[in-house]
């Protein structure tokens, strides 16, 4: 079975500073991956997904993903962080459209 | 409809009773799925339903817990003789299968809050 692991639950860094969440996958297939965002008492949505097209892949909010076949990872980046920025972050992988999730990354963002 | 509803929004119950928990999918979704979220506990997948096919029962962690899918669309899940460790945020999303950007991009409802006393 198809499973993510998202290293480290909680990430503090500066506004202005790069964002950096882990993510491996395990796979013995290429997958689909997804990164999704969950804003404080809001529901979940999702920031991008990687399908093969490309390995860096574009999402909302000036965040990226870069799948790095060799390195099994999918890590989340932005370059510079802002307030608005806080949040959980969840990675996750469709394993034949039943859809894992890794136990979330909560990013706070320093003033 | 437009989006995933999800009811109760708030359940509060005694330790023993049963509990049920609705689901309406956005409406040609043909893929839907319950996930519980506790503190600190990330997203647990519970149960997957996909059309017709059997459903994915894999996550469902005892069998107090069960769920249906009705007609291909409102799902049902139902947790009986409930426990205080069955406290959490019940999440329903659904979703697109077959080909396509939104392939398995799940929309999420805006889930149960389960307090079992």
């Amino acid at each position: 079975a198809q499973s993510v692991t998202q290293l480290g639950s909680h990430v503090s860094v500066s506004e202005g500073a790069l964002v950096l969440l882990r993510c491996n996958y395990s796979s013995s297939v290429p997958p689909y991956l997804f990164w999704y965002v969950q804003y404080p008492n809001q529901g979940l949505q999702l920031l991008l997904k990687y399908t093969s097209a490309a390995t860096l892949v574009k999402g909302i909010n000036g965040f990226e993903a870069e799948f790095k076949k060799s390195e099994t990872s999918f890590h989340l980046t932005k370059p510079s962080a802002h307030m608005s920025d806080a949040a959980e972050y969840f990675c996750a992988v469709s394993d034949r459209g039943k859809i894992i999730f890794g136990s979330g990354t909560r990013l706070s963002i320093r003033p | 409809g437009a989006g995933v509803s999800q009811s109760p929004s708030n359940k509060v119950t005694e330790k023993g009773k049963d509990v049920e928990l609705r689901c309406d999918p956005i409406s040609g979704h043909t893929a839907l799925y319950w996930y519980r979220q506790s503190l600190g506990q990330g997203l647990e997948f519970l149960i997957y339903f996909q059309g017709n096919s059997a459903p994915d029962k894999s996550g469902l962690p005892s069998d107090r817990f069960s769920a249906e899918r009705t007609g291909g669309s409102v799902s049902t899940l139902t947790i009986q003789r409930t426990q205080q460790e069955d406290s959490a945020v019940y999440l329903c999303a659904s979703s697109l299968r077959g080909a396509g950007a939104m392939r398995d991009v799940l929309t999420f409802g805006a889930g149960s809050r389960l307090t079992v006393l």
